[in-house]
């Protein structure tokens, strides 16, 4: 089946740093890919849509100058938390549509900003 | 508009027992439906997921969900539970068309399984 990967799995970075989240489609075409974060015990929230080689749409109350998403290649979009604080902390998950808009799933990336 | 409720955040059953996880949707356009397992730190792994067809759709490890349109629900059941199957789960549901592409989550059920 189709695999996503992230990188990194897990990070911890210092408040007003800046990190960046890879998430790739191994083995298929991803031309959207969707970034969602989850908090503790709670749901999946979507952040962003991603789309190959065009500005990525936000939802409602997520800063687009904080969460950086760069959609470069059928392969690969990266996530940047910009100035990190202790609050975005959390661990956050991409997605990607394949051709026949199947989505699978990435394994998520756990982000700890001290 | 689009929509996934999980009646109960915390599930326990008795190993070998059934398993019972429910999920009811509403959306305004045919929709797909999804059930997925969460594990501690890690993603997403879909059980099984509903499109068009059958409405009884088996899954992995043994888990099946029904999709029952006149009572817009998804329910998750297993009949025996295992130690194993103790994690977060996950409905979901999106629009069937092709740019129906945003998944709703339903804000999950923890299901523990007592030995």
């Amino acid at each position: 089946g189709a695999v996503v990967s992230q990188h990194p799995s897990w990070v911890i970075c210092k408040s007003g740093t800046s990190v960046k989240i890879e998430c790739r489609s191994l083995d298929f075409q991803a031309t959207t890919m969707f970034w969602y974060r989850q908090f503790p015990k709670q749901s999946l929230m979507l952040m962003a849509t991603s789309n190959e080689g065009s500005k990525a749409t936000y939802e409602q109350g997520v800063e687009k100058d904080k969460f950086l998403i760069n959609h470069a290649s059928l392969t690969l979009s990266t996530l940047t938390v910009t100035s990190a604080h202790p609050e975005d902390s959390s661990f956050y998950i991409c997605s990607a549509r394949d051709t026949i808009h199947e989505q699978y799933f990435g394994p998520g990336t756990r982000l700890t900003v001290t | 508009a689009q929509s996934v409720t999980q009646l109960g955040s915390h599930v326990s059953v008795s190993e070998g027992a059934l398993v019972l996880l429910r999920c009811n949707y509403s959306s305004s356009v045919p929709p797909y439906l999804f059930w997925y397992v969460q594990y501690p730190n890690q993603g997403l792994q879909l059980l099984l997921k509903y499109t068009t067809g059958a409405t009884l759709v088996k899954g992995i490890n043994g888990f099946e969900a029904e999709f029952k349109k006149s009572e817009t629900s998804f329910h998750l059941t297993k009949p025996s539970a295992h130690m194993s199957d103790a994690a977060e789960y996950f409905c979901a549901v999106r629009g069937g068309a092709p740019t129906g592409n945003q998944f709703y989550f339903g804000t999950g059920t923890s299901l523990t399984v007592i030995p």
